[in-house]
């Protein structure tokens, strides 16, 4: 199973609107609607930021947003804060025998 | 407070064997899926094992197949990971994640902190 295709970089200004995508296949991201997003700080370890495509868990600001369409699934983080720069990770089910597969990863920066 | 604390890392020779443990609190250890998710240095996230609430299944990535065992015990709030002939490319930082419940499907919403195996001679 490979690994979901994110881009390696992303970067805005405070203020601004970044989005993040993650491209799978038809047996992972594009057949079920359990897609999640992970914020990674350096050292730290990953923290649930949206879920079941496009949840917010409690005390997750509403900046962030998720969607999906086809294949790919995309994180969006509206209002950029300095606070926001860190890795982020995308995650699918992909069925009961490889289970989750993990997107490749793209650092965030603010400008 | 709902909590993961990984133990057990370290450093081995390729080929040797480590037992990893997660110690769980702050909720029904019993009601949850559990998976371990590691980390190489500069990498990304892996999935590579999971387990049901009860124990009774298990799935594993192709990359650990045959090598590493997943297991848990509920009366402890524990769960382990079994990892033997370790090969240099299985270093990384391993960490215990809950999957989710209620209307969250399929998402790891804790984590323990993770705990670092280097397997090097």
């Amino acid at each position: 199973q490979s690994a979901l295709t994110q881009p390696r970089s992303v970067s805005g200004s405070p203020g601004q609107s970044v989005t993040i995508s993650c491209t799978g296949t038809s047996s992972d991201v594009g057949g079920y609607n359990y897609v999640s997003w992970y914020q990674q700080h350096p050292g730290k370890a990953p923290k649930l930021m949206i879920f079941d495509v496009n949840k917010r868990p409690s005390g997750v600001p509403d900046r962030f947003s998720g969607s999906k369409s086809g294949n790919t699934a995309s994180l969006t983080i509206s209002g950029l804060q300095a606070e926001d720069e860190a890795d982020y990770y995308c995650c699918s089910y992909a069925g009961s025998y490889t289970h989750y597969v993990f997107g490749t990863g793209t650092k965030v920066t603010v400008l | 407070e709902v909590q993961l604390v990984e133990s057990g890392g370290g450093l081995v020779q390729p080929g040797g064997s480590l037992r990893l443990s997660c110690a769980a609190s702050g909720f029904t250890f019993s009601s949850y899926e559990m998976n371990w998710v590691r980390q190489a240095p500069g990498k990304g996230l892996e999935w590579v094992l999971y387990i049901s609430g009860s124990g009774s299944t298990m799935y594993y990535a192709d990359s650990v197949k045959g090598r590493f065992t997943i297991s848990r015990d509920n009366a402890k709030n524990s769960l382990y990971l079994q990892m033997n002939s370790l090969r240099a490319e299985d270093t990384a930082v391993y960490y215990c994640a809950r999957v989710c419940s209620g209307d969250c499907f399929d998402a790891f919403d804790i984590w323990g902190q993770g705990t670092m195996v280097t397997v090097s001679s």
